[in-house]
């Protein structure tokens, strides 16, 4: 079974512009998550979707946005970029009920590097 | 203060060892535990997970949850060369807000 998968891997940008990366949660699983992993900082979340909704927001401003399309795949959208935006995003899945449900999986990043 | 204490390290065992990572926590809303193993550049993968207090083992992996001291252990037994990467313990509330508190990371080596 396919785990989380994200796209790009690698993505360079100047600061100023926007950045979109990309998400496909396991299959069967309807929220998805996004964390930020600036270096020295640890992961800090981001963003909450679940049925194409955002139902939870971290501490970041709303240049951080996303959503998630009828599929559940997601998307993260990064807009004026800034030299502190380089970090590796990670993107996450799980099913929404308690229980084991609330076990959460990573896929592997994408490094957003802003030049 | 940080919501969630994790020892940076590094940790340097040699192979064959008992290894103990251990978080202490302030926040006595968590309810769920989570240990994450997160090789260099990649992403975290899953390891334990655990529902308030108890011990849960896998293998060579054991995770002890002690709600009452706020302090939650990963045990890893007879350790390998293959196990040196960065351990994250991650928590959670009951609240539906379902965003993981995570600790800062143990880098763990482990010598041949």
């Amino acid at each position: 079974e396919a785990g989380v998968t994200q796209s790009p891997t690698h993505l360079i940008k100047t600061r100023g512009q926007q950045a979109t990366l990309r998400c496909s949660p396991i299959s069967g699983h309807t929220s998805v998550y996004w964390y930020q992993q600036a270096l020295g900082l640890g992961l800090q979340f981001l963003l909450w979707y679940d049925e194409g909704e955002e139902r939870n927001r971290g501490n970041f401003p709303p240049r951080f946005s996303g959503r998630q399309f009828p599929n559940y795949s997601s998307e993260l959208n990064v807009n004026a970029l800034e030299l502190e935006d380089s970090a590796l995003y990670l993107c996450a899945s799980s099913l929404v009920a308690g229980g084991s449900g609330n076990t959460i999986y990573f896929g592997e990043g994408s490094w957003l590097t802003v030049v | 203060q940080k919501e969630v204490e994790q020892d940076p390290g590094p940790l340097s065992v040699p192979e064959g060892a008992i290894v103990s990572l251990n978080c202490t926590y302030s926040n006595s809303a968590f309810q769920y535990f989570m240990w994450y193993r997160q090789y260099s550049r990649k992403g975290p993968e899953l390891l334990m997970y655990t529902y308030s207090s108890g011990n849960k083992e896998d293998g060579r992996f054991t995770a002890q949850v002690d709600k009452s001291s706020k302090y939650i252990s990963l045990f890893i037994r007879d350790s390998q060369p293959s196990d040196s990467a960065t351990y994250l313990c991650a928590m959670m509330m009951d609240t539906g807000r379902r965003a993981l508190t995570f600790g800062s990371g143990t880098r763990l080596q482990v010598q041949p």
